[in-house]
C-alpha cells in the first residue's frame, strides 16, 4: 500500500514552535494519530483527532487537519528539550489496523 | 498492571536459526499487534489479531508466524532467520479495536548475522 509521508527531521531552538507534518492516505481513516517515541522506548500516544475536525488542541499541542488534501500538522508551542523524540503519525487503514509513517525526528537546541 | 511486556530485549541470532518473540499483556485486551521498526522506515505491521484465535497479515508477514491461544499472549515466530530480519520488534494492544490508544511493549532488539 501507499505510505504515510513525513519529513524525517526537524531542528528548533528551545522556546520556538515547532510544526511536524504528515500526509496521509487512507481518507476513511476515522481518527489520525501522534505518536511519541523517546530514545530506547516504545510508542506513546501523544494526541489524536477526530476526522470530522479541522483542529484539536491540548495545553501545548495543536493538530490540524485538512482532509481535503489529507494532510494532518502537529505543532508544538514553546518546544523543551524534553519534547526531543521521534514522532510518529499514523492512520487506520481499511478499518483494521493502525499504519504508521517513517517517523520525524525533532532535535531541540537549547 | 505491567501493560503490555516484550521477552527478550536483546537476542543474536545466527542465519537460519529459529525463536519466538514472546508478548504477554495483563489489561484484557482484545486487539494484539506486531511492529517492526527499521531506522528511517518508521514502524510496519507484521501480525495483527482481533481477538483469541483470530490472527491475520499485516504490511510486511513473510517470515513469521503468530498464534493467539489466549487472549493475554501472542508469541511472534521466526523461522529460518534472515539478515533482513534484523530489527527492533515493538508488540502492542489495544482494548476494542484499531481506533482506540494503542500500548506498546519497550520492545525486543533483534540482530541476525
Amino acid at each position: 500500500g501507499e505510505d504515510v509521508e513525513q519529513s524525517l527531521f526537524l531542528s528548533v531552538r528551545e522556546g520556538d514552535s515547532s510544526v511536524i507534518n504528515c500526509t496521509y492516505t487512507d481518507s476513511s481513516s476515522t481518527y489520525l494519530y501522534w505518536y511519541k517515541q523517546e530514545p530506547g522506548a516504545g510508542l506513546q500516544l501523544l494526541t489524536y483527532i477526530f476526522s470530522n475536525m479541522d483542529m484539536k488542541q491540548d495545553q501545548r499541542l495543536t493538530v490540524l487537519l485538512n482532509k481535503k488534501d489529507k494532510h494532518l500538522s502537529l505543532r508544538i508551542a514553546d518546544t523543551q528539550t524534553g519534547d526531543s523524540a521521534i514522532y510518529f503519525c499514523a492512520e487506520i487503514r481499511e478499518g483494521t489496523a493502525l499504519i504508521f509513517g517513517k517517523g520525524t525526528t525533532l532535535s531541540v537546541s537549547s | 498492571n505491567a501493560g503490555v511486556t516484550q521477552t527478550p530485549k536483546f537476542r543474536i541470532l545466527k542465519i537460519g536459526q529459529s525463536m519466538t518473540l514472546q508478548c504477554t499483556q495483563d489489561m484484557n485486551h482484545n486487539y494484539m499487534y506486531w511492529y517492526r521498526q527499521d531506522p528511517g522506515m518508521g514502524l510496519k505491521l507484521i501480525y495483527y489479531s482481533v481477538g483469541a484465535g483470530i490472527t491475520d497479515k499485516g504490511e510486511v508477514p513473510n517470515g513469521y508466524n503468530v498464534s493467539r491461544s489466549t487472549t493475554e499472549d501472542f508469541p511472534l515466530r521466526l523461522e529460518l532467520a534472515a539478515p533482513s530480519q534484523t530489527s527492533v520488534y515493538f508488540c502492542a494492544s489495544s482494548l476494542q479495536g484499531v481506533g482506540e490508544k494503542l500500548f506498546f511493549g519497550s520492545g525486543t532488539q533483534l540482530s541476525v548475522l
